[in-house]
């Protein structure tokens, strides 16, 4: 059984689409994150939410909007796609919001903008 | 600013062989480091977690230091196998606030026959 799963695996699209991803947790955890991955091989958070509320919104464009249906989903939806978006995004979850926590992430996701 | 760095960048061993990749950090105040393998293609998976008090963790073949005082760390790996294959990535996070990791740039082990 997948614990941290994401679809789709792959996203190929052109400049000016609008795409979502997927994420979902079975572990039963309250804390959900969305990473980016750059070609540097960064990870890097961009947002975070703990029991459907945001709590963690580094400086990302407002293109990226997370959203929350309930506790085990967290979806990133991307407008106007632009070409330096092209990167492998994680989605990922811990049983609580503070630091002690371990983080568990699912398979990446991996974005191309052409 | 709170920054995580790794060397080497990449390193090449033969199967069986010992290795040890390095940590440096700057991020304070401290709360934890983490020592996370990636394989290609993969989400990075946790190998060791370790805290201010704790100087050493192991995890099978794993082991991780700690030097809180001078801001290091270490994996070694010890008698590597052609699986140990991937990127090793130090990840530190923060006291304070919510759970924030910052990722160092991984180095890329490679284990040949």
């Amino acid at each position: 059984d997948t614990a941290v799963s994401q679809t789709p695996k792959y996203l190929v699209t052109q400049m000016g689409n609008d795409k979502s991803i997927k994420c979902e947790q079975n572990l039963g955890h309250d804390t959900m994150y969305w990473y980016k991955q750059d070609s540097k091989k960064f990870l890097k958070i961009m947002f975070s939410y703990n029991n459907k509320e945001l709590i963690i919104n580094e400086t990302v464009p407002n293109r990226f909007s997370p959203k929350s249906p309930d506790k085990a989903h967290l979806n990133l939806h991307i407008n106007s796609l632009e070409l330096g978006d092209s990167a492998v995004y994680f989605c990922a979850s811990s049983q609580g919001a503070a630091t002690a926590y371990e983080q568990y992430f699912g398979p990446g996701t991996r974005l191309t903008v052409t | 600013k709170n920054q995580v760095e790794q060397s080497p960048q990449s390193l090449i061993i033969l199967e069986g062989k010992n290795c040890t990749l390095q940590c440096n950090y700057t991020v304070s105040p401290f709360s934890n480091l983490r020592w996370y393998k990636q394989d290609t293609g993969r989400g990075p998976v946790s190998l060791t977690i370790m805290t201010f008090s704790e100087n050493t963790k192991s995890n099978g073949r794993y082991t991780a230091t700690l030097d809180a005082d001078t801001k290091q760390s270490s994996l070694h790996i010890t008698a590597s196998q052609l699986s140990d294959s991937a990127s090793y990535i130090c990840v530190v996070s923060a006291a304070g606030g919510y759970n924030k990791l910052i990722f160092g740039a991984g180095t890329r082990l490679a284990v040949h026959p």
